[in-house]
């Protein structure tokens, strides 16, 4: 069954550098999506994309985050300067559409992103 | 803006108890609703979905009935395993696409 995988499972990183996460998404899905998941709190919406352009961000996700489709299979998060509270699980989300009732979107594992 | 509230946890029960966990939404339009199960130590799975009213996800013996009246869609399931224990997030998916997600409901099943 085909899955979105994410690179590397865990990450640390020193505040004010720059760390790029990595997504594999279901090769015949259209629509990209990053979460996040601050330790006990709830999965929060970043960034959707589609057809190499940002659908919507939340307020989160500000100057300090870029996302890329740089090739026909890898999807990337970057923070530019990573600060303490980056510190969350990273998940990538893929769906083969974005309205359609049925199609859902599916989750890789996350990347752990730790900032000391 | 759109919203999910779900009970807090955590939720303790014994094996073959049943299980319900509360979720209500605030949102405009029609949304669809889903419940997604993280196993510690692990990613989001989808669990179960209903995308209009009156629809019944079901999925693992877990059911939920997506309720307009009430706004709501409760996860229940007749008898829990201790492989059940996990976290679950109650979601809807909004007119454009993103994922809203609950605060999420711990779940302990001891044997």
């Amino acid at each position: 069954e085909p899955e979105v995988t994410q690179t590397p499972s865990h990450q640390v990183t020193q505040m004010g550098q720059e760390v790029i996460l990595r997504c594999v998404p279901i090769s015949n899905h259209l629509y990209f999506y990053w979460y996040r998941q601050i330790l006990g709190q709830k999965v929060e919406f970043l960034v959707s994309f589609y057809n190499n352009e940002i659908s919507e961000k939340s307020e989160i996700f500000d100057d300090q985050f870029s996302v890329e489709r740089p090739d026909g299979s890898n999807f990337t998060l970057k923070i530019r300067s990573t600060k303490l509270e980056d510190s969350a699980m990273y998940f990538c989300a893929s769906s083969v559409s974005r309205g359609q009732p049925s199609y859902e979107q599916y989750f890789g594992p996350g990347t752990r992103l730790t900032v000391t | 803006g759109d919203s999910v509230t779900q009970m807090e946890g955590p939720v303790t029960l014994s094996e073959e108890a049943f299980l319900t966990i509360n979720c209500t939404y605030t949102a405009t339009g029609y949304p669809s609703l889903f419940w997604y199960v993280q196993y510690p130590g692990e990613g989001l799975q989808l669990l179960l979905k209903a995308t209009k009213a009156d629809d019944k996800g079901s999925n693992k013996g877990f059911e939920a009935t997506y309720r307009k009246e009430t706004t709501s869609f409760h996860l229940e399931k007749g008898s829990v395993q201790v492989s059940d224990s996990a976290v679950y997030f109650c979601a809807l998916r909004n007119q454009g696409g993103k994922l809203i997600f609950g605060q999420g409901t711990e779940l302990s099943v001891k044997p």
